[in-house]
């Protein structure tokens, strides 16, 4: 299994570009993800989604969109990307809707914002 | 809002000697999650401690759960250079709150 699988690894936008960071899954898991990972500030929860059609806020969403249209992908976009969205951003899953379940991470995409 | 404390920050020692990294807060957890990141690459979870006085050993990490499920640590004996990652702790209460992170470098 490929597990989280993430692209583009790398990527650089201009202020005010928008773009999509992909997040494809093959476990067939309920619960995906987006964080964002900034030195000295840990993993913060963007956006989840607990199935195919419902997704909600996590605890920085604003400036980024998300869609749940497959059990399998998770798409994040930026409308207007700003310098301060340079950051890691992981997608992660989970069997179950169960905070307690291990989280599956991709490899994550680095994205600059000049 | 539920917050985890991780230190130190930051740990460079030699090949062979013994570390532990703490994770704590003021909260109450459910259970608490480790997981390692090594560079360029996602969290990988190493083991889950949900009892309060929990020890569980993973070849040589050690991994404890204190008695009121508000903090952990991680002991490492005899570090190997293939330890050298971030260390990361998650705690589980009304929703999974990650840690800062360690990061430990093991030098040969």
């Amino acid at each position: 299994n490929a597990g989280v699988t993430q692209t583009p690894k790398f990527q650089v936008l201009k202020t005010g570009q928008s773009m999509t960071l992909q997040c494809a899954q093959d476990m067939n898991h309920e619960y995906m993800s987006w964080y964002r990972q900034d030195p000295g500030m840990g993993l913060r929860l963007i956006h989840y989604s607990v199935g195919a059609g419902i997704t909600d806020q996590g605890e920085v969403p604003n400036g980024y969109n998300v869609s749940r249209s497959t059990t399998e992908d998770f798409p994040l976009r930026l409308l207007s990307a700003a310098p301060s969205q340079t950051s890691v951003y992981f997608c992660a899953s989970r069997p179950d809707r169960g905070i307690y379940s291990p989280l599956h991470f991709g490899n994550g995409t680095r994205l600059t914002v000049t | 809002t539920q917050l985890l404390e991780q230190s130190p920050q930051f740990l460079s020692i030699q090949e062979g000697e013994n570390l532990t990294v703490y994770c704590n807060s003021s909260s109450v957890f459910s259970s608490l999650q480790w997981y390692r990141q090594e560079p360029g690459e996602g969290p990988v979870l190493l083991v889950t401690v949900v009892t309060g006085g929990e020890v569980k050993k993973l070849k040589r990490l050690t991994f404890q759960f204190g008695d009121a499920r508000k903090d952990s640590s991680l002991h490492i004996t005899a570090a190997q250079p293939g330890d050298t990652g971030l260390y990361l702790c998650a705690g589980a209460g009304n929703k999974l709150v990650f840690g800062a992170g360690t990061i430990l470098r093991v030098k040969s």
